[in-house]
Formats: structure tokens, sequence, C-alpha cells
């Protein structure tokens, strides 16, 4: 159980281009899912918390315009990177909260994005 | 401000050796606590946390951390090293009022050797 998947796992573009990764659980409801972005070596830094049926909540310095996140349902959030550029390659990681167990999170594998 | 961190961004062992991992927090409250491993190219799998109740916890792969509140600290251990436990290693926390965001630390590369 506590499965969560992203899509694509790795992608890429040309600068200019948008692209949208998917993130689900697959086995659980969840509320409330997060995004994250990993630089090489780095470690995870929370760029939004993604709530079912309202607004994302961004963390300071990430744009909400250039990162589109959608929570549309209770089992989908979706991360838009748009007019994609070489500086936002990078390794995406979404996780997911399981109402049954608020103090943990699913993470699921990551999608590579590469930016040309 | 309240951190997380771990003390050595690479720790090396040798197989069969004794795995420690250092992670302090610096928060009078005492947050849920987590061990996260990351192999490359994929996600996070969870080791082990703590939130209440017996402060020793016992995680997946043998791996176990005390929570010490006087110490502020959560350190990972295992007995052994194998091969297979090559791979980063992330101290997360989750601070009260927080709504569940977890706030990592920068992490520690294990590497094992023969």
């Amino acid at each position: 159980g506590a499965v969560v998947s992203q899509h694509p796992s790795r992608v890429i573009c040309k600068s200019g281009t948008s692209v949208k990764i998917e993130c689900r659980s697959l086995d659980f409801q969840a509320t409330t899912m997060f995004w994250y972005r990993q630089f090489p070596k780095q470690s995870l830094m929370l760029m939004a918390t993604s709530n079912e049926g309202s607004k994302a909540t961004y963390e300071q310095g990430v744009e909400k315009d250039k990162f589109l996140i959608n929570h549309a349902s209770l089992t989908l959030s979706t991360l838009t990177v748009t007019s994609a550029h070489p500086e936002d390659s990078s390794f995406y990681i979404c996780s997911a909260r399981d109402q049954g167990r608020t103090n943990e999170q699913f993470f699921g594998p990551g999608t590579r994005l590469t930016v040309l | 401000a309240q951190s997380v961190t771990q003390l050595g961004s690479h720790v090396s062992v040798s197989e069969g050796a004794l795995v420690l991992l250092r992670c302090n927090y610096s928060s009078s409250v005492p947050p849920y606590l987590f061990w996260y491993v990351q192999y490359p190219n994929q996600g996070l799998q969870l080791l082990l946390k703590y939130t209440t109740g017996a402060t020793l916890v016992k995680g997946i792969n043998g791996f176990e951390a005390e929570f010490k509140k006087s110490e502020t600290s959560f350190h990972l251990t295992k007995p052994s090293a194998h091969m297979s436990d090559a791979a980063e290693y992330f101290c997360a926390v989750i601070w009260g009022g927080s709504n569940y965001k977890l706030t990592f630390g920068k992490g520690t590369l294990l590497t094992v050797n023969p």
C-alpha cells in the first residue's frame, strides 16, 4: 500500500516549452500533496503544497506563475513548468499525505527534467 | 530559526562496520522526526520515524534511531553495514504548526567499502 507514482520519469524539452508532471496516489486518497525540487547532490527543497480543490500554497521564492499546480482530485496533482529554461532543469519529486496516516508522506520516484 | 543539521555530508564505512549518521534539530519543542533513504535517481523511502512513545525506533533494513530530547538529536545507526546500504540519507522533521510540511537536512552520502 501507499504507492505514489510520477509521470513521466524523465523528460527533455526545448527552452520555452511547457512541461506537465503528474503525481498520483495509487491506493489511497491524498488531500495534500507536496512538490519538491532537488538539485544534484543537494537536499530536497519544498516548492509548494498542493491541496485538493483549492489553490496551492507556494514557498517563498517560488514563482507561482511559472510552476502551475493543479490538484483536481484526491489522487492526482500536476505540476506544469511553463516556458521552461535551462535553469529549470532539475529532479522534481512529489509526495502525498495519506489522510489515514497524517504524519507520513509517501514519495514518488521523481521526474528528471532537462531543458535544452 | 528552526533547522535540521546533518553532521557529515559524506560518511564512509567498511562492510560489516557500525553505521552512525548524525542528525540534530534546533527547537525547544520536539518535532516529528524521520529518516529517509534515497538511491540514485529515485524518490525517497522512509526508513523510520518518531512521533511519540518509545524513543528508540526500529526501522527497515536493520536501521534504528534514538530520539534524545536533551541532546535534540535523532541519530541513525545500523550495527553492521552492507554494500546495499550505500545511498543518500536524509533526516527530516515536521515542526508543530507547519501543516505537515517536511524540512530536510542536507543529506549524508553513505559509502560502504568492501
